[in-house]
């Protein structure tokens, strides 16, 4: 499985977009790129994933570069409520089994 | 709707006592499922997957164990506990393909003293 690499933490104003990175330059071209966020003493939440081109949903978008070495998760409008540990992470193609790194954590301010 | 149940929430037992954790899944058929473990101030280490009935592949070698004795059936277990097994311990089905989201239950805080 292709590695990740985020920033350990970062912080956001309440209403403002969180726009958090990641890094994954070993991605291989059948790779999916997922994102996932725990909150504190709860299980993962899956919030979105993408193979090549951008995504939206209700909660957030995914913008993976062209050359797909890099990505973005972008949260529009942040509440406290999305204070969380977010994680990206490249699946396995075998078995769809999730590996999971470090992550960011989010602090969002009022 | 898929649902995932796991139990108990919160569990403290003594060095040397056995486990048995339980997680259950329904509204799917023939799902893949996952035992995953996060120690304190740690992330997610994946401990054990399975992809079928009496199918288990171990990630890291511990003092655990896996069973699915039925499809929708996954339980952890020990025969005797350490106190490193202390953690938050949690389950997850998927369809088992990459495009495929994974779904985690609510957890389990095992406390080893």
């Amino acid at each position: 499985d292709a590695k990740t690499t985020q920033p350990p933490s970062m912080d956001c104003a309440e209403g403002r977009a969180a726009n958090l990175p990641c890094n994954h330059s070993t991605i291989s071209g059948n790779e999916y790129v997922y994102w996932y966020r725990q909150i504190h003493s709860q299980g993962p939440q899956y919030i979105i994933h993408g193979l090549k081109n951008n995504e939206t949903n209700e909660m957030a978008s995914l913008i993976i570069t062209e050359d797909r070495k890099s990505s973005t998760l972008i949260l529009p409008h942040a509440t406290l409520r999305d204070t969380a540990v977010y994680y990206c992470i490249v699946t396995s193609r075998n078995t769809g089994k999730l590996i999971f790194g470090q992550g960011t954590t989010l602090q969002v301010k009022p | 709707s898929q649902t995932i149940h796991q139990w108990p929430a919160t569990l403290v037992q003594p060095v040397g006592s056995p486990l048995s954790l339980e997680c259950t899944v329904e509204g799917t058929s023939n799902p893949n499922l996952y035992w995953y473990r996060q120690a304190a101030g740690r992330g997610l280490q994946l401990l054990f997957y399975s992809v079928g009935i009496g199918q288990i592949s171990s990630e890291v070698p511990q003092n655990l164990s896996a069973s699915r004795p039925q499809d929708r059936q996954f339980i952890l277990s020990s025969k005797k506990l350490l106190l490193s097994d202390s953690g938050f311990y949690l389950c997850a089905w998927g369809l088992g393909v990459a495009n495929s989201p994974l779904h985690f239950g609510n957890g389990t805080r095992l406390t080893v003293t």
